[in-house]
């Protein structure tokens, strides 16, 4: 069936380094990816999305490229800043149009 | 454009309380979601509709949850005895299509603890 693995619960950073939240799934529907993002105490926010096997889709700063070939849609981003902080979400749309959620990352960023 | 709008912001009941949760999508958005998010877990579907039409409730706990929009454009969500494990936050979202890119728009949520 369809899913999303996040491998990463936590990541701490320091201001200033690169970003990368790793992302991979499994489907055999059409894909259609979404980066999602929650700042403390707010609701989800969709972040980037993209169906375009090897597009960089770019938004906020923040980067991914869907590879079909390794099923994956990692996030990125060159320089973290300290309001990046949240929580973030992969998904892919599955079979019955449904979102399947990811476990979900928890980026925080340091002075 | 008015964002999604979800009332009430904050509710605590007893065990066995009953509440209701209201939600008002986006103008013109055909598909609403209601999303259960536990305390530090992601969201979890638990029903969603196209116009007021159910499409998928098999994660809506039954026997004390239900969930009606019956014109197709505000939705409730209510929990009948509530218990502890009920304690999150509700996220009401909306989708233009849901055979679009599905795009959902969530709102505020509402958080709910159960003593």
């Amino acid at each position: 069936g369809d899913s999303v693995t996040q491998t990463e619960g936590l990541v701490t950073l320091t201001e200033g380094l690169p970003v990368m939240l790793n992302c991979t799934y499994q489907t055999a529907y059409s894909t259609f990816l979404f980066w999602y993002v929650q700042h403390l105490n707010e609701a989800p926010k969709l972040l980037l999305k993209s169906s375009t096997d090897n597009k960089r889709t770019e938004h906020q700063g923040f980067h991914a490229t869907l590879h079909k070939s390794s099923s994956s849609f990692h996030l990125q981003k060159s320089s973290a800043q300290l309001s990046d902080s949240a929580l973030y979400y992969c998904a892919l749309r599955g079979s019955n149009y449904q979102l399947i959620w990811g476990s979900g990352t928890k980026l925080i960023i340091k002075p | 454009e008015a964002g999604v709008t979800q009332s009430p912001r904050y509710a605590v009941l007893q065990e066995g309380q009953a509440v209701s949760f209201w939600c008002d999508p986006i103008s013109g958005h055909d598909t609403l979601y209601w999303y259960q998010q536990p305390r530090d877990q992601g969201p979890q579907l638990l029903v969603y509709f196209r116009d007021e039409a159910v499409i998928d409730n098999s994660q809506l706990p039954s026997d004390r949850f239900s969930a009606v929009r019956p014109k197709g454009t505000n939705s409730t969500l209510k929990i009948q005895s509530a218990k502890q494990g009920d304690t999150a936050t509700y996220l009401c979202a909306s989708s233009p299509d849901s055979n679009s890119g599905n795009t959902l728009y969530f709102g505020e949520g509402s958080r709910l603890i159960v003593v």
